[in-house]
């Protein structure tokens, strides 16, 4: 059974904080790796992807990457109102197998 | 627009009603997946295709569910007999290749 787990939060951070979402994952074999936004009532918005160890960067979001202890990480940095949503942590095993698995999502409050 | 779309946004049905839904992936893209959301819950995978080809289906569908892309560019999914636990958020996503899924709006569904 191929599980992805995520603090459920809420999460509170500060305006203009770092915002730091966790992600840990059992499948060993796990390739690709994404970062979903979803705001309440809406669909998942695709933020990052992540293949390879290390960091990734795209603007104010920084993925982090560690294999070996299958684990998966979101910086958000100077966080605004605007990113208050539910954050989901989806892996694809690779495998032949092009489904993503979902955490249930990690919910980020903003405070101005 | 050019996103994934999905017809109707939202649907509410009697217990036992079969219903229908429609999915068009961006244009581009050879690959469409389904998946279900419930609240407070990731989306979990239904099925997939790669053009017309049915490749994987979750082991978790019930035989009231079925998927079609007849032509390998737009989608049906077909509930019959519905129950109360098929209440969901269903969500379609494509790609055009392994990796990056990305979702349509969702279609909401209400079984009374």
């Amino acid at each position: 059974q191929k599980e992805v787990e995520q603090n459920s939060g809420p999460l509170s951070v500060p305006e203009g904080a770092i915002a730091s979402l966790n992600c840990t994952y059992s499948d060993r074999v796990s390739q690709s790796f994404f970062w979903y936004r979803q705001y309440s009532g809406k669909s998942p918005e695709l933020i990052m992807s992540i293949y390879s160890n290390g960091d990734k960067e795209d603007g104010r979001f920084t993925a982090q990457l560690n294999k070996a202890s299958q684990y998966v990480s979101l910086l958000i940095r100077d966080s605004q109102p605007s990113d208050s949503a539910t954050y989901l942590c989806a892996v694809r095993s690779g495998a032949g197998s092009y489904q993503l698995t979902f955490g249930k999502g990690t919910k980020l409050s903003v405070i101005p | 627009d050019t996103g994934v779309s999905q017809n109707p946004r939202h649907k509410i049905t009697k217990r036992g009603q079969n219903v229908t839904f429609r999915c068009d992936p961006i244009s581009e893209h050879n690959r469409l997946y389904w998946y279900r959301q419930t609240l407070g819950q990731g989306p979990e995978f239904l099925t997939y295709f790669q053009n017309e080809a049915q490749l994987e289906k979750s082991r978790l569908l019930s035989d009231r569910f079925s998927a079609e892309r007849p032509k390998g560019s737009f989608s049906t999914l077909e509930i019959q007999r519905t129950e109360q636990g098929d209440s969901a958020m269903y969500l379609c996503a494509s790609s055009s290749g392994a990796n990056e899924q990305f979702f349509g709006p969702g279609t909401r569904l209400t079984v009374l």
